[in-house]
Order: structure tokens, then C-alpha cells, then sequence
């Protein structure tokens, strides 16, 4: 298992800025996993952030817009830039696949 | 395009009841299929999983069922407990996860 630690919990932050949301990972990974879920919408994959390399885009995410960090095999950061209200979301970390995937307890971002 | 749908955003049960939760996928490429359960707060954590190659997984309370045909997976809940009370979403497996909307599951003593 995995005890993932992340922060902010949650956030309300005006139009025009950036949030930057931290994932800490009790053990090292490979691979962590950007989350987002929109009001009543499903958990949709971002990104996948691999240590030493640049991260890699679902369709329709792209780096401008959400920069990630990964600077060693146990943290991540995920930056929601330039937020406008339909950034509102709950963003998660992930890491690990399938039966063995364990996320962090999520950052409920509100815009305003 | 939704791959993976939850249809009911809400469902309520009476504790000792059964509790079925359905999901229906299109993408006939899934190959695992899993269902986590989400309490306010925290993230999800895993509940229970079937192989696309199996139409029944048990576990204790909880067993998945499979249709292939239909493309209909659910899970079902027994006896529902009030601890039971949760998100719970399914997610298909194929390469990555693909997650359903959720549906909010409230049992009641």
C-alpha cells in the first residue's frame, strides 16, 4: 500500500491565478497520476508524471495549463494556471494501476 | 464521449437490504473493470475488481457481476450496512483507467 499526503485540502482562489497542489508519496514510484473531477462528472485522468522526464498529456490537458513538477520518485506538483471558474474541480493524485492504485484525499478548488 | 456511465447519481437503501449499483461501458477494449468506494474527504480506495474473461467476483459482501454482451457491469451490496454510505465509482481498465461519474449510495439503519 501507499499513504499519499496531499495539499492544499482545499482552496478558493480568484480568477487570473495559479494554485500549485503538492503530492508527497510515503514510498518511491514510478509514476504519479493526475486526477480531475469536475461537478458531477467523472474522475478524469490529466496527466501521468514520470521522475526525470516531462510529463505526459491526456487529449485536451496540456502543459501551459496544468505544469507538473516531479523532481524525485516521492513528490509531484500539479500547477492549475490562469483558473477561471470552470477550473472548479476536485483534483487528485494518484499513484500505482488498477487494484493497486491509491490516491490522495483530493484539493476541492473553488474559482471565483 | 463518456466510455464509462454511472446512470443513477443516487441511490438509497435500507440497511440489511441489497444495494446493486450499475455501470455500463462502450469501449469493448476494456480488459479489468474495478470499483472504488470514496468517503467525503478522502480519495478512493479500492473495493473490488473482475477480469474481463470472468462474469462473477465475490468478496465477502460485495460481488461484482459481469455482461459482457450488454456491456453492463454492477456490483452488488449485502446486507447494506450504514458504513456502506459512499461514492462509489466504477472504472475500466485499458492501458489506463477510465472512471464513471459516480453514484452516491446512503443506507439507512
Amino acid at each position: 500500500s501507499a499513504v499519499i499526503s496531499q495539499k492544499p485540502s482545499r482552496d478558493i482562489c480568484q480568477r487570473g491565478t495559479s494554485l500549485t497542489i503538492q503530492c508527497q508519496v510515503d514510498s518511491q514510484v514510478t509514476m504519479m497520476f493526475w486526477y480531475r473531477q469536475q461537478p458531477g462528472q467523472s474522475l478524469t485522468l490529466i496527466a501521468t508524471a514520470n521522475q526525470g522526464s516531462e510529463a505526459t498529456y491526456e487529449s485536451g490537458f496540456v502543459i501551459d495549463k496544468f505544469p507538473i513538477s516531479r523532481p524525485n520518485l516521492t513528490f509531484s506538483t500539479l500547477t492549475v494556471s490562469n483558473m477561471s471558474p470552470e477550473d472548479s474541480s476536485i483534483y487528485l493524485c494518484s499513484v500505482g494501476e488498477g487494484a493497486g492504485a491509491f490516491f490522495g484525499q483530493g484539493t476541492r478548488l473553488t474559482v471565483v | 464521449d463518456q466510455q464509462v456511465k454511472q446512470n443513477s447519481p443516487s441511490l438509497s437503501v435500507q440497511e440489511g437490504r441489497i444495494s446493486i449499483l450499475n455501470c455500463d461501458y462502450t469501449n469493448s477494449m476494456f480488459d479489468y473493470f474495478l470499483w472504488y468506494k470514496k468517503y467525503p474527504a478522502e480519495g478512493p480506495t479500492f473495493l473490488i475488481s473482475i477480469s474481463s474473461i470472468k462474469d462473477k467476483n465475490e468478496d465477502g459482501r460485495f460481488t461484482v457481476f459481469l455482461n459482457k454482451s450488454a456491456k453492463h457491469l454492477s456490483l452488488h451490496i449485502v446486507p447494506s450496512q450504514p458504513g456502506d454510505s459512499a461514492v462509489y465509482f466504477c472504472a475500466a481498465n485499458y492501458g489506463k483507467l477510465t472512471f464513471g461519474q459516480g453514484t452516491i449510495l446512503t443506507v439507512h439503519p
